[in-house]
């Protein structure tokens, strides 16, 4: 299956940190994906990470990846308000040899509050 | 950086009428996708090319047609327009590995009515 699935909202204040958690069932997955969307706009890839690695850290994003339970997070540290945004994961599956495509969760809508 | 362009920006057009949309992906790139974002929605995969041949085909209405040129530039051609394709549309572009992360352009909003 190819479900991808992220909790719609989340809320937090200015400077904690935020998680954005995803699930997805599709086990040959090879990379897993973080885009932001602001209203109106593209999508911007924030991070990646290869799928037989446990975390990626970039400066203030860190993914975590639990293959074993196919979960996906996204930490935002010192949450500001220009990270509000809606937050997709997405994963890549490799079909054939040049055949791959993203699918995307649902997205997350991220609030940040002063 | 060069980005992926898309034109036109928006889009507005009748019932019934035709529309053409395209992608000029990011130099050296050579696979292209297009996804299609409804209102409120998340980005469902359209259709793909490598090399100027289709590599994969999603959930694209047979109203719609599109192709990658030999300067791997791409459209997607709508013809018999309805309501229901008012969307935001994206070209995403990558080189042809998996590792390869696909790097989107800012989308054609389309509005029919």
């Amino acid at each position: 299956g190819e479900d991808v699935e992220q909790s719609l909202f989340l809320s937090v204040r200015e400077g904690d940190s935020s998680v954005i958690n995803c699930t997805y069932t599709d086990s040959s997955s090879t990379y897993l994906y973080w885009y932001k969307q602001e209203p109106g706009a593209g999508l911007q890839l924030l991070t990646y990470i290869f799928s037989n690695m446990d975390m990626k850290q970039d400066q203030r994003l860190t993914v975590l990846l639990n293959k074993k339970d196919k979960h996906l997070s996204l930490r935002i540290a010192d949450t500001q308000t220009g990270d509000s945004a809606i937050y997709f994961c997405a994963e890549r599956v490799l079909y054939t040899g040049t055949a791959s495509k993203l699918t995307f969760g649902t997205g997350t809508r991220l609030q940040v509050t002063l | 950086a060069a980005g992926v362009i898309q034109s036109p920006r928006h889009l507005i057009k009748e019932k019934r009428e035709t529309a053409t949309l395209k992608c000029y992906p990011i130099p050296r790139h050579d696979t292209v996708y297009w996804y299609q974002q409804g209102p409120g929605q998340d980005p469902q995969f359209l259709i793909s090319f490598y090399e100027k041949m289709q590599s994969d085909k999603g959930s694209i209405p047979d109203r719609f047609s599109a192709q990658q040129f030999s300067d791997y530039h791409s459209e997607l051609n709508m013809s018999s327009l309805e309501l229901g394709d008012s969307a935001l549309y994206f070209c995403a572009s990558s080189l042809p590995r998996i590792d390869s992360p696909l790097h989107f352009g800012n989308g054609t909003r389309l509005t029919v009515t």
